[in-house]
């Protein structure tokens, strides 16, 4: 099915592991982001992507790692998980602009133990 | 740092009275103006978006834009209990090399029958 989807839905990991979270997007939109979103900070950017090979720091960036050698594929990795970053994690996509209107995946609830 | 304020709510309306969201935002070079909608555990979507100062009408919703007072809201008429949900004000925002979303924390709404 065409839309943006996100895998896997619901982790649980140990502090010090390292894991990626993946996006797929079939809409060829240009620009792709990832969001964290916690209570009583609403939604935050951690990193943001225009193209292919671009990927640019967003709000939040510190311990996160992203890639884009594909146009639809936009994994997020963290380096070596700590409790801070038990999250929910949307990934987003958007055409032409990054300011544009933004479609989002189902997400994924991150928990660190 | 460019912001966008929403009271957190909750804000509670009777079935079939009107919702009023409000919203306001601190970079007045702001061009964009979105709203979404939040199911709890479900990701955010798209319902709302206007660019031009005044009234956006589309069925049961209104989206106002008044860019000299930086100041946007939304009017949900004929509130349905299905329209309980978090409302999320986003304005596009230019910082560093890209345009970007800046989200409010958001707007809890409840429809009691």
């Amino acid at each position: 099915d065409a839309g943006i989807t996100q895998s896997p839905r619901y982790k649980i990991t140990e502090t010090g592991r390292q894991v990626t979270l993946m996006c797929h997007q079939t809409w060829s939109h240009s620009y792709m982001f990832w969001y964290r979103q916690d209570l009583g900070h609403g939604l935050r950017l951690i990193y943001y992507s225009a193209a292919a090979d671009i990927t640019d720091k967003g709000e939040v960036p510190d311990g996160y790692v992203v890639s884009r050698s594909k146009t639809e594929n936009f994994p997020l990795t963290l380096e070596s998980a700590t409790r801070s970053q038990t999250s929910v994690y949307f990934c987003a996509s958007s055409d032409q602009r990054g300011d544009n209107e933004q479609f989002f995946g189902p997400g994924t609830r991150l928990t660190v133990l | 740092q460019k912001e966008v304020e929403q009271n957190s709510g909750p804000l509670s309306v009777p079935e079939g009275a009107i919702a009023s969201l409000n919203c306001t935002y601190s970079d007045r070079g702001s061009q964009s103006f979105f709203w979404y909608r939040q199911y709890s555990g479900k990701s955010p979507e798209l319902i709302m978006f206007i660019y031009s100062n005044g009234d956006k009408e589309d069925g049961r919703f209104t989206a106002q834009l008044n860019k000299a007072s930086q100041y946007v809201s939304l009017l949900i008429r004929d509130s349905q209990p299905s329209d309980s949900a978090t409302y999320l004000c986003a304005v596009n925002s230019y910082g560093g090399s890209q345009g970007n979303l800046i989200f409010g924390k958001g707007t809890k709404l409840s429809v009691k029958p």
